[in-house]
């Protein structure tokens, strides 16, 4: 079982809606942190947090420390918004960099 | 302010080859490593470095080498390429692990 899943793998959604990706993971962390990929290829980190919840424009990151799960949603998506989003942890007392999902690739339809 | 230069961005190597992929940041920062990109598999980890003259081995060392002389530089040598090594590479850096991570542009490697 991987240390951190992700749900769902693809995700098709309309211009204008509201999006949520989830992210679960079965490790102790200090960190987490949301990346999105885009379809050129390059990896731009969205937001790291440790506890609560974070917002970036359309963008809003919470997490459960206690659930060990994390949500990002995306409101009023847009085509734009098309990539590939990635959950990274940085696990509890290791020296190691960050431990990933396999991503969520999301299509917005204009 | 460049961030974290990767070079190259495209190359085919032929089975047995060797080559280095370069990575450079300027942001001064301690934390480098290499990750590979495989379809469904998300990023691993091959090697990072949390300071100049320090290195350790991630998820996926083996067919790799890597050194860290300066702070600014952490390049990724294969030493006898194989197709199995055919893989999107991402360097990555930041001051510490729990810190906002810079990512390059990636090195899109084929090896026939």
């Amino acid at each position: 079982k991987n240390e951190v899943e992700q749900s769902p793998q693809n995700l098709t959604a309309q211009e204008g809606e509201f999006i949520t990706i989830n992210c679960s993971y079965s490790v102790g962390i200090s960190a987490l942190h949301w990346l999105q990929q885009h379809p050129g290829g390059g990896i731009v980190s969205l937001f790291m947090l440790s506890s609560g919840k974070k917002k970036h424009g359309r963008l809003i990151a919470t997490i459960n420390i206690q659930e060990k799960h994390s949500s990002l949603h995306i409101t009023a998506s847009h085509p734009r918004d098309s990539a590939v989003y990635i959950c990274a942890v940085k696990q509890s007392g290791s020296a190691r960099q960050l431990t990933f999902g396999s991503g969520t690739q999301l299509t917005v339809l204009p | 302010n460049a961030g974290v230069t990767q070079t190259p961005k495209f190359q085919v190597l032929k089975t047995g080859q060797s080559m280095t992929l370069q990575c450079a940041q300027d942001m001064n920062h301690e934390y480098m490593s290499w990750y590979r990109q495989d379809p469904g598999m998300g990023l691993r980890l091959i090697h990072y470095s949390v300071g100049a003259g320090i290195t350790d081995q991630g998820e996926v060392p083996n067919g790799y080498n890597v050194s860290r002389s300066t702070t600014e530089d952490f390049p990724l040598r294969l030493l006898s390429a194989a197709p199995s090594q055919t893989s999107v590479y991402f360097c990555a850096s930041s001051y510490e692990p729990s810190r906002k991570a810079f990512f390059g542009q990636g090195t899109r490697l084929t090896v026939v």
